[in-house]
């Protein structure tokens, strides 16, 4: 069965402190692995989508890279507004549904 | 446009009630899903349609029907709920049901049964 672990649960950053946020998957054959934020009571909204090994994407303060058992999400100088719960979901090859880690609750302070 | 477009945003229904969620994008999306999300959870899928045909139910309860009229709608009619099936429900489409090019989730649905 997939398995999507996302670490930390929580974390308060400092405006401009960098950090990083990981996601561990266990997934037979991965079709796809998504980067989501939400914020609270909306639906997600799209980040990144990696599909191999190697893989890096890039959204103005966000870095997604991904490895053959996990994905790291890079904040570097974050600000308030990316204050939100960074969600992780994969699908499996042939699949047809997303399966999400419990997602990290970011805050940064001003 | 670009959106997935859910509605009502809120409603608040009780037990002995029936209502119908909504969900309306018009990308040219083939693919359509409904979401439950309970507070501090991830997202958890219920159904999908792909070619306005239902391919996945996810063993839910009979007192949600979903109903895809057209390749551009989406409803979830609820009957008979319970107080637990409180919760954000999101409706999301993609290109094909193998979320190629991603996926595009509305704003959701706060459901309150009482």
């Amino acid at each position: 069965e997939d398995q999507v672990t996302q670490s930390p649960e929580a974390l308060r950053l400092q405006e401009g402190e960098s950090s990083s946020l990981n996601c561990s998957y266990t997934v037979s054959g991965l079709r796809g692995l998504f980067w989501y934020r939400q914020d609270p009571g909306k639906g997600p909204e799209f980040l990144f989508t990696l599909y191999s090994a190697g893989e890096e994407k890039e959204k103005e303060r966000l870095k997604a890279t991904l490895t053959k058992k996990e994905s790291f999400l890079h904040i570097t100088a974050p600000k308030p507004e990316d204050s939100a719960t960074y969600l992780c979901a994969v699908q499996e090859r042939g699949a047809q549904k997303l399966v999400f880690g419990q997602g990290t609750r970011l805050t940064i302070n001003p | 446009d670009t959106e997935v477009t859910q509605t009502p945003k809120h409603l608040v229904m009780g037990m002995t009630n029936k209502k119908s969620l909504k969900c309306e994008q018009h990308m040219g999306h083939r693919a359509m899903y409904w979401y439950k999300q309970k507070a501090k959870k991830p997202p958890e899928l219920m159904f999908v349609y792909s070619y306005e045909k239902l391919s996945i139910n996810e063993s839910v309860p009979s007192r949600f029907s979903p109903e895809c009229p057209n390749s551009s709608l989406l409803n979830l009619h609820l009957h008979a709920l319970q107080p637990e099936d409180s919760a954000l429900y999101l409706c999301a489409s993609s290109l094909f049901s193998g979320g190629d090019y991603g996926y595009t989730f509305g704003s959701g649905t706060r459901l309150t049964v009482v």
